[in-house]
Order: structure tokens, then C-alpha cells, then sequence
């Protein structure tokens, strides 16, 4: 499992309400993503990490701001959260000169 | 804008028949695409790599440039074999940290 964590694992919250989920890995990798999945759609890459403080959009990230001050954390942030965000949300990591990515257990959000 | 394509939302198949799951994708550089597996709520599994060429749970895929496509064979069904199949196609950013491109993945139903 590439020593990959997620937290939560599942939350469900009110739509206009902040959140942040953490990524959080053991092995020193430098490369992190979060992607969401949802049915229909596939996983969609939201933000990625090319290390500490180092952070870039991907093709959906409207609604979501990244934070990586460590090396091992990844930190996701849904500003206000909306009904569209309900989704499962992946972290992955890769590792140096590799690009096949592994992937945590995801975290199941709900916004109501 | 690079593209992957999995044509078949669901496909069911009887233990010990061969299967085929189709991908097709579209890039204008060098692909480097993979295959991923997640059963039933678990994370995503890396699968294949098509740089590797290795077979792996007795599935292979080839890449074919002429076509553009990548598509996961296996000789022999097996019920274990029912889960959710995604394509995906490493994303150039330049700076190391490629994302992947994700088909919207294909239901695998072995049939006993």
C-alpha cells in the first residue's frame, strides 16, 4: 500500500461548511495527488505535489485548495463545501523517476 | 487534449471464458499507459504498466500505436476476476509530477 493513510475515511458535512482531508505517507515520496471519483466519471486529478510547498492545479480543481508544508502530509481543503463535491477522494503517490502511481483507501464525503 | 476512452461500462462473461477490456486513447506524444484494478470499495490496484510488459494475475496488455489502443486480455475468467477496470495515460507536465488521465473505467462481472 506504498504506506499511504487517508482521514477521514468517511464524512459527511453541510453544504457551506470548510473541509480538509489529510493524505498522509511513511516513505519519503516526493510526488502526491488527490483525485476524486464518482460514477460515469473515472478518477479526475484535482491537485498534485512536486514537493513541499510545491503544488499545481489539475483539471478540476474549482473548489479546492492543496497545502503540503512536510513532506508526508498532502492536505486537501474543500474552502465551502457543495453538494457537488460529495464524491470519494483518492490520494496517490509516485515515487522518484517512476510514474505509475499507488494509491491510499480513499475517504467517502458527503456534503448534504 | 489527450483522452482515454473505455467503451464498455459493464461486461459480464462466464468463469473460464477469455475476456477482453478495451482501451483506446488519444495523445500526440509517446503514451505510457496502465492498468489498474479496484474490487469491491478498496483502493485502486496498479495492475499493469505497459513499459513492463510483464503478465500479471494472468492478464497482459498491448500496447498497439497503429490503433491507439491498450487493451487487457485474459485467457481464462476466473470469479475473482469481478471488479472495476481503469485505463489511464501518464499526463507530461514536465515538472515530474505527471497525474494520469483516467477512462471512466469498465464493471467486470465474472459469471461462475
Amino acid at each position: 500500500d506504498a504506506g499511504i493513510t487517508q482521514s477521514p475515511r468517511h464524512k459527511v458535512t453541510e453544504t457551506g461548511t470548510p473541509v480538509t482531508l489529510r493524505c498522509h505517507q511513511t516513505e519519503n515520496h516526493r510526488y502526491m495527488y488527490w483525485y476524486r471519483q464518482d460514477p460515469g466519471h473515472g478518477l479526475r486529478l484535482i491537485h498534485y505535489s512536486y514537493g513541499v510547498k510545491d503544488t499545481d492545479k489539475g483539471e478540476v480543481s474549482d473548489g479546492y485548495s492543496v497545502s503540503r508544508s512536510k513532506t508526508e502530509d498532502f492536505l486537501l481543503t474543500l474552502e465551502s463545501a457543495t453538494s457537488s463535491q460529495t464524491s470519494v477522494y483518492f490520494c496517490a503517490i509516485s515515487r522518484q523517476g517512476r510514474y505509475e502511481q499507488y494509491f491510499g483507501p480513499g475517504t467517502r464525503l458527503t456534503v448534504t | 487534449a489527450q483522452r482515454v476512452t473505455q467503451p464498455e461500462k459493464l461486461l459480464s462473461v462466464f468463469k473460464g471464458a477469455p475476456v477482453e477490456l478495451k482501451c483506446n486513447y488519444s495523445y500526440s506524444g509517446s503514451p505510457e499507459l496502465f492498468w489498474y484494478v479496484q474490487y469491491s470499495r478498496q483502493r485502486l490496484q496498479l495492475l499493469l504498466r505497459h513499459i513492463s510488459r510483464e503478465s500479471i494475475k494472468g492478464f497482459t496488455a498491448d500496447l498497439n500505436k497503429g490503433e491507439t489502443s491498450f487493451h487487457l486480455k485474459k485467457p481464462f475468467a476466473q470469479e475473482e476476476d469481478s471488479a472495476m477496470y481503469y485505463c489511464a495515460l501518464r499526463m507530461y507536465s514536465g515538472g515530474g509530477a505527471d497525474g494520469l488521465t483516467f477512462g471512466k473505467g469498465t464493471h467486470l462481472i465474472i459469471q461462475p
